[in-house]
């Protein structure tokens, strides 16, 4: 059964104070690892994914990396607006690929101006 | 481009009604679709998807049923919601295996 274990559960940061938040990963093969953005009571929004060990991904202030066992988010000189939450969830090869990601809880994200 | 509607975005039941939400996607065809289930503290859980009309597949033994009468329409039911059916229920499709997932914005769903 593929599991996904996200730290910390919950962040504050100030206003430019640069972090990274973790993804841990088991699967039986990877196929993919995405990261989303979820503001309150909204959907969440796709950010990246990552389909093998050593890719990065970038999108303004965010940075998406990948290992064999785990992912990063970097977040540099984050603003207010990067409050939210992250999520990370992965794709494998079990169970033909069509049935969905496995998403881990989540980081909720705070920053201070 | 495509876009993902849901309705509706809030629904307050009592224990034992019917429930219907429906979700279409427009801007593609034959996407797959997916029903997410988000309690706090516990993350997204699947609950069905369907790789095409009529064919539905379910993770999660329970309360809820999923319907696709038509190539971009997802319906979740119920013929008698519990109390543990609440929570905040997302409808999501993609082009093909291994693609990002793409949500609508969610029904926030309680049973009282």
């Amino acid at each position: 059964e593929d599991q996904v274990t996200q730290s910390p559960e919950a962040l504050r940061l100030q206003e430019g104070e640069s972090s990274s938040l973790n993804c841990s990963y088991t699967v039986s093969g990877l196929r993919g690892l995405f990261w989303y953005r979820q503001d309150p009571g909204k959907g969440p929004e796709f950010l990246f994914t990552l389909y093998s060990a050593g890719e990065e991904k970038e999108k303004e202030r965010l940075k998406a990396t990948l290992t064999k066992k785990e992912s990063f988010l970097h977040i540099t000189a984050p603003k207010p607006e990067d409050s939210a939450t992250y999520l990370c969830a992965v794709q494998s090869y079990s169970g033909g690929g069509a049935d969905g990601l496995t998403f881990g809880k989540g980081t909720h994200l705070i920053i201070q101006p | 481009s495509q876009t993902i509607h849901q309705w509706p975005a809030t629904l307050v039941q009592p224990v034992g009604s019917p429930l219907s939400l429906e979700c279409t996607v427009e801007g593609t065809s034959n996407p797959n679709l997916y029903w997410y289930r988000q309690a706090a503290g516990r993350g997204l859980q699947l609950l069905f998807y369907s790789v095409g009309i009529g064919q539905i597949s379910s993770e999660v033994p329970q309360n809820l049923s999923a319907s696709r009468p038509q190539d971009r329409q997802f319906i979740l039911s119920s013929k008698k919601l519990l109390l543990s059916d609440s929570g905040f229920y997302l409808c999501a499709w993609r082009r093909r295996e291994n693609s990002p997932l793409h949500f609508g914005n969610g029904t926030r769903l309680t049973v009282t």
